[in-house]
């Protein structure tokens, strides 16, 4: 069984730049996350997907960044404009909806904004 | 969602065993406790999950007391490759909605 993907895996910008990630999650999987993990921290989530309807994005910064997961199954994650605050490592993950505890992540994208 | 406390770090040597404990005092009566590790590079991998009790699969055992406010994860014999971040989670499953809320974790480094 093919796991979640990710890419890019390395992304260096400047700040003030945009930026987006991609992720394709484990196949069936409904429900579908977007974390955000600074060095030396656990991952925060960011946004929650249940096929292409949100559910939860209450930590997302609204102003600069954005999701989407249109088809239900790949999902974007986009920042405009990048603060140097957001270098840190992008994680999707997924799950089944009768089994969100046990999730699956993908490999990450780390981001360096200078 | 029950808030958890977990040792930053730990050390350790190949072949011993290893035993992280996870104190969560204001745990729900529908909460289960979930573990997940994490090695560098790589997003994290869900380990055990359990409610009360004792659970056991072929990676760890989850020790789980009767009042619930704590678990230990213990790792049987580690080697170098346990060498990892290992997350303590407490939340309610068997809704329509569930959230993982990750801690710092406890660093283990496993010597030779």
């Amino acid at each position: 069984e093919a796991g979640v993907a990710q890419s890019p895996r390395y992304k260096i910008i400047e700040k003030r730049q945009s930026v987006a990630f991609w992720c394709n999650p484990i196949s069936g999987h409904a429900t579908l996350y977007w974390y955000q993990q600074i060095l030396g921290q656990g991952p925060k989530l960011l946004i929650q997907f249940q096929n292409n309807g949100v559910v939860d994005d209450s930590q997302l910064p609204k102003d600069r960044f954005s999701a989407e997961r249109l088809k239900g199954v790949d999902s974007t994650l986009k920042i405009q404009p990048a603060k140097l605050e957001d270098s840190a490592v992008y994680l999707c993950a997924s799950s089944l909806v009768d089994n969100q505890e046990t999730q699956y992540f993908g490999p990450g994208t780390r981001l360096l904004v200078l | 969602l029950a808030k958890t406390t977990q040792p930053i770090s730990m050390d350790s040597y190949e072949g011993q065993e290893v035993n992280i404990t996870c104190s969560h005092n204001n745990i729900a009566t529908n909460d289960y406790i979930t573990w997940y590790q994490q090695f560098p590079s790589q997003g994290p991998r869900f380990i055990i999950q359990g409610y009360k009790t004792k659970v056991t699969n072929e990676v760890a055992s989850l020790f789980i007391p009767a009042d619930r406010k704590s678990s230990t994860l213990s790792l049987p014999r580690v080697s170098l490759s346990d060498t990892a971040v290992y997350y303590c989670l407490v939340g309610e499953i068997n809704t329509g909605f569930q959230k993982l809320v990750f801690g710092t974790g406890t660093r283990l480094l496993v010597s030779p």
